[in-house]
């Protein structure tokens, strides 16, 4: 799993629902992301968060929320799930060969009904 | 215009034949070029890595930039069933921005 590990790996929700994806990383590197991929949409970051305690958005962040716990820990929150959140979400930390290098989880799927 | 420009495919290739995947991209300021490989319902994982313009060779796998035409490409040689996957090109401005992706390009090498 790259040493990212990613909770749950499926889940089923209905519309206005919400839940949290949770993220952990087995080091303690500095840049911790999340991306949707969507079938012909390719990967779209929804946060990324270049150390503990900051957060930013990317480039598709509405409806969703994220915390950085601390180091290891990054997690991405739908306060009121739709369908069109329904996606593969993956969460990724940065590696130390330079620029551009990032670990990926296996990936969850929701689907929102 | 999108930044990032993949041809999605799917391509389809005999064992053995060489593959080229390529991506265009529009802003000038992409520095730091890569190529991901997804295989079905796995995360992607790096696959070359080049910084600026020129080439990079590993094994089989060559990755070409070319910033003058804004054109960065992969090419598997002697390709194996093994290369089925999905191949997804990145790039980022800084050390400190995020990666764009490009769609992704689904190949599949048929034994």
């Amino acid at each position: 799993n790259a040493g990212v590990t990613q909770t749950p790996k499926f889940q089923v929700l209905k519309t206005g629902q919400s839940m949290t994806l949770q993220c952990a990383q087995d080091m303690n590197h500095n840049s911790m992301y999340w991306y949707r991929q969507d079938p012909g949409m390719g990967l779209r970051l929804i946060y990324y968060s270049a150390s503990e305690g900051t957060t930013d958005k990317g480039e598709v962040p509405n409806g969703y929320n994220v915390s950085r716990l601390n180091k290891r820990e990054f997690s991405l929150r739908l306060e009121s799930a739709a369908p069109s959140q329904t996606s593969v979400y993956f969460c990724a930390r940065e590696g130390l060969a330079g620029p551009g290098e990032l670990f990926f989880g296996e990936g969850s799927r929701l689907t929102v009904l | 215009q999108k930044e990032v420009e993949q041809d999605p495919g799917p391509l389809s290739v005999p064992e053995g034949a060489i593959v080229s995947l390529n991506c265009t991209y529009s802003n000038s300021a992409f520095q730091y070029f890569m190529w991901y490989r997804q295989y079905s319902r796995k995360g992607p994982e790096l696959l070359m890595y080049t910084y600026s313009s020129g080439n990079k060779e590993d094994g089989r796998f060559t990755a070409q930039v070319d910033k003058s035409s804004k054109y960065i490409s992969l090419f598997i040689r002697d390709s194996q069933p093994s290369d089925s996957a999905t191949y997804l090109c990145a790039m980022s401005r800084t050390g400190n921005t995020p990666l764009v992706f490009g769609k992704g390009t689904r190949l599949s090498v048929i034994a």
